[in-house]
């Protein structure tokens, strides 16, 4: 029974490029949620989300970051345009009502 | 008052001490909580929730006061494994909702 699936673990961009962080939930979850890391800070909520519906985005930045979780196949978070800020550690967690599950994270690194 | 607010510490205590965090919340609807470890440069662990007045696992004992809105962990015996950021988490409903962290608590256990 694998847990919270991310890949890639490390993911190098220039700026200006774009992103795809990809989140698999665990088994049986329908629920995926999306928090960023930045260096020396606390989690910070982005988006919650449904298999085809977003829950909660109020934690997304207005413009360049995008995410789905479509019927088939994983939750996708999409950073276009990065810039050096969005150098951050990006972790998927998936939930049961008795708690959520993170995965390994994504460590992105905008050069 | 801030959605969770922990102290960050750190909290420097010797092996065999017992240490105690706190944490309080905005939200009132919040039925339940969570603590969850958080190892340097790795993705948050569950490690215990607290539906209704306390929980308690082995050396860790977590504790609700809906009155005064606030949670506590409770770690007898510390061990040196036991040094990480301890993460309160206070959903926003019942059910599935999202998820607000707070900043963490570091704690280091010394020899």
């Amino acid at each position: 029974n694998a847990g919270v699936m991310q890949n890639p673990r490390h993911l190098v961009r220039r700026r200006g490029q774009e992103a795809r962080l990809r989140c698999s939930p665990m088994k049986g979850h329908s629920h995926v949620y999306w928090y960023r890391q930045l260096p020396e800070e606390g989690l910070k909520f982005m988006v919650y989300l449904q298999k085809e519906n977003i829950i909660d985005e109020s934690g997304m930045p207005k413009e360049r970051f995008s995410a789905e979780f479509p019927k088939e196949g994983p939750s996708i978070l999409r950073i276009q345009q990065v810039v050096r800020g969005d150098s951050a550690a990006y972790f998927c967690a998936s939930s049961r009502e008795e708690g959520a599950f993170f995965g390994q994270g994504t460590r992105l690194t905008v050069v | 008052r801030k959605e969770v607010e922990q102290d960050p510490g750190p909290f420097n205590v010797p092996e065999g001490a017992t240490v105690a965090f706190n944490c309080t919340y905005s939200n009132s609807a919040s039925q339940s909580f969570f603590w969850y470890r958080q190892d340097c440069r790795k993705e948050p662990k569950l490690l215990m929730s607290v539906y209704s007045s306390g929980n308690e696992d082995g050396r860790f004992t977590a504790q609700l006061n809906r009155a005064s809105q606030y949670i506590s962990l409770l770690i007898r015996d510390s061990k040196l494994s036991d040094s990480a950021t301890y993460l309160c988490v206070v959903p926003a409903g019942s059910g599935y909702s999202t998820l607000t962290f707070g900043k963490g608590t570091m704690l280091l256990v010394s020899p």
